[in-house]
């Protein structure tokens, strides 16, 4: 059974770049055809899909973050990673990483980024 | 992109009532709509994908309908775990978006 499971700093000053890894355990990213996604949730808000990878690398973005947005994926790490630059208070959130290429099932338990000084 | 519009943002029930959380796509999404519930603090749980296929382990109660822009999430009995909110999700085009979610309470 696949378990997904974000990691990184809970705190990023602004204008700062926030960064954040996602580790697979149960399953490789590099089996299968999946994508693998990173998606937001602002305090008391709802859900914003930032963005997808897929094993090979390709990528597809949120046009409203692409100019500040880096997804990569290290298949001999298991790992997938996010990179935002940039940020302000609005990239306050919880960020969860998923699996699926359309619906997302599983989702890791999400991790508190905080944008402050 | 597709703007995902959930009613009611918000819902009061009883336990064993019969409830449905109505969501419309501002344009045809054909059947890719998925169903989540979020307990507070928790990540969402998947609970129907393309429309009205039930994930794994999710009771019967729970069913989905629908196609083009309009889609509907039924729980057929209310049980006590059910209070939470319910996103729609569309899975057609990215950038895929989300309902803004409704929360249901006693």
């Amino acid at each position: 059974q696949v378990q997904l499971q974000e990691s990184g700093p809970g705190l990023v000053k602004p204008s700062q770049t926030l960064s954040l890894t996602c580790t697979v355990s149960g399953g490789s990213i590099s089996n299968g055809s999946y994508y693998w996604s990173w998606i937001r949730q602002p305090a008391g808000k709802g859900l914003e899909w930032i963005g997808r990878i897929y094993k090979s690398g390709n990528t597809n973005y949120n046009p409203s973050l692409k100019s500040r947005l880096t997804i990569s994926v290290d298949t001999s790490k298991n790992q997938f990673s996010l990179t935002l630059s940039s940020v302000t208070a609005a990239d306050t959130a919880v960020y969860y990483c998923a699996l699926g290429w359309g619906w997302f099932d599983p989702w890791g338990q999400g991790t508190l980024v905080t944008v402050s000084s | 992109d597709i703007q995902m519009t959930q009613s009611p943002s918000s819902l009061s029930a009883s336990v064993g009532d019969r409830v449905t959380i109505t969501c419309r796509a501002s344009q045809s999404i054909s059947n890719s709509l998925n169903w989540y519930q979020q307990k507070p603090g928790k990540a969402p749980k998947l609970l129907i994908y393309a429309t009205s296929s039930l994930e794994s382990g999710v009771p019967s109660r729970f069913s989905g309908s629908g196609s083009g822009t309009d889609f509907i999430l039924t729980i057929s009995s209310l049980q006590p775990e059910d209070f939470a909110t319910y996103y729609c999700q569309q899975s057609y085009s990215t950038p895929y978006t989300f309902g803004q979610g409704t929360k249901l309470q006693i």
